[in-house]
């Protein structure tokens, strides 16, 4: 089954302490994509990558880390996480040739930092 | 940059019909994407517009006009199960999407 699957789906950290949700997808997509999502704010980009070792900052990128080592694999990181990146986080990923593809989307990470 | 507005919360009733609205701000525009997202889910793509008119799919329907950066989502014979929020996102030359701010549509019975 084609998925972009994330983990975890729910996270409860401190202020400080690094994490990191995984991404990946078995769609072979050149580009994949994370986002946050707070009310009323939509979704955000926080970066992407439109291939293996290529990264580019999003709208939001500050406090977020980022890498593409392998295609199917895109993993965020936050080194220190402070209490404003409390959010729900979505990996996407789509073909990155076409203007029409679809983003697929991961089922979401809550994040809780405290 | 890129921007966009779509009206935050829409209310109808079962068996209407509901548009929403996204008008939009960029530079190398592309085309225009829907997004649906139920409570608690991933979104899911609906549907996308890189030519001016009327695009149908099922019950639902999107439509673009590029002089006026306007689209619309049109939804058809609502059922509550349509209760959602509806995202617009303009892909731009570069081929990235910016997301809308989401409208929360609810449909009563």
């Amino acid at each position: 089954e084609a998925q972009v699957t994330q983990n975890p789906r729910y996270l409860i950290t401190v202020t400080g302490k690094k994490l990191t949700v995984t991404c990946s997808q078995n769609m072979n997509h050149e580009y994949m994509s994370w986002y946050r999502q707070d009310p009323g704010l939509g979704l955000r980009q926080i970066y992407y990558s439109m291939n293996v070792e290529v990264t580019d900052k999003g709208d939001v990128p500050e406090g977020y880390k980022v890498s593409r080592k392998e295609k199917r694999n895109f993993p965020l990181i936050l080194e220190s996480p402070s209490p404003n990146q409390t959010s729900l986080y979505f990996c996407a990923s789509r073909s990155g040739t076409a203007y029409n593809s679809p983003l697929h989307f991961g089922n979401g990470t809550r994040l809780t930092v405290t | 940059g890129q921007s966009l507005e779509q009206p935050s919360e829409v209310t109808a009733v079962e068996g209407a019909i509901v548009q929403i609205n996204c008008t939009y701000q960029t530079s190398g525009f592309y085309g225009l994407s829907w997004y649906q997202q139920h409570d608690g889910g991933a979104p899911t793509f609906l549907s996308y517009n890189a030519l001016d008119g009327l695009e149908e799919t099922g019950r639902f329907s999107s439509f673009l006009s590029r002089s006026d950066s306007y689209g619309y989502l049109l939804l058809q014979e609502l059922q509550m199960k349509d209760s959602a929020s509806y995202f617009c996102a303009v892909v731009d030359a570069g081929n990235m999407l910016t997301f809308g701010g989401g409208t929360r549509l609810m449909v009563k019975p």
